[in-house]
């Protein structure tokens, strides 16, 4: 079975500091894991994801995300927190062939000027 | 421009009453699915469709209905059986079934609030 455990429901940093969000996950496929970003009020948006080509993968707004399968991890970091960043951020894993995901409870992040 | 949409973005209920909430896609997607998100819960599985015509039960899908009659629209209704039906609900798709790398593309939700 797929579960994902986002080890932090809240995080606080200041603007221009590195920011790092963990997730980990249980699979029982080689899995396809995402991020996402929730800002109030809104949908969802991907950040990134991982379908089992490089390990460390870029996204959008200077985020990016390192698999690591012998931590079952995929923490989500960006060098330089900027006041926009400020959101709700979700790890997900997908299960195989049947289309289903597996959401992580969420991490909100703060950032402070 | 193609997307995903959902109205209203802010809909209010009376206890006993039976809500629909619209979702729409115009990406030619193959799965859509719906969410509820509570504060601190992240988003569980109402329901998702994988084919019109066709849907399956997610995790909480007591005192929901949907239906897939068309490929762009899967909409879910939300009935007087749910008790507690307050939350914010999103809509997904996803291009193709039976590709693992899918991501799921989201709508901007609806905001649902039993008076």
């Amino acid at each position: 079975a797929q579960s994902v455990t986002q080890l932090d429901s809240h995080v606080s940093v200041s603007e221009g500091t590195p920011v790092l969000l963990r997730c980990n996950y249980s699979s029982s496929y080689s899995p396809s894991l995402f991020w996402y970003v929730q800002h109030p009020n809104k949908g969802l948006q991907l950040l990134l994801k991982y379908t089992s080509a490089a390990t460390l993968v870029k996204g959008i707004n200077g985020f990016e995300a390192e698999f690591k399968k012998s931590e079952t991890s995929f923490h989500l970091t960006k060098p330089s927190a900027h006041m926009s960043d400020a959101a709700e951020y979700f790890c997900v894993v997908s299960e195989g062939n049947f289309n289903k995901f597996y959401f992580g409870s969420g991490t909100k992040l703060n950032v402070k000027p | 421009d193609g997307g995903i949409t959902q109205s209203p973005k802010y809909l209010f209920r009376k206890e006993g009453q039976n809500v629909t909430l619209s979702c729409e896609q115009n990406l030619n997607h193959d799965a859509m699915y719906w969410y509820r998100q509570d504060p601190g819960q992240g988003l569980r599985l109402i329901y998702y469709s994988q084919i019109v015509n066709d849907f399956q039960k997610g995790d909480i899908a007591e005192g929901y209905s949907v239906s897939r009659e068309k490929k762009e629209s899967f909409p879910l209704t939300v009935t007087s059986a749910q008790k507690n039906p307050t939350a914010f609900y999103l809509c997904a798709s996803t291009p193709n079934v039976g590709l693992s790398y899918n991501e799921q593309f989201f709508g901007p939700g609806t905001r649902l609030t039993v008076l």
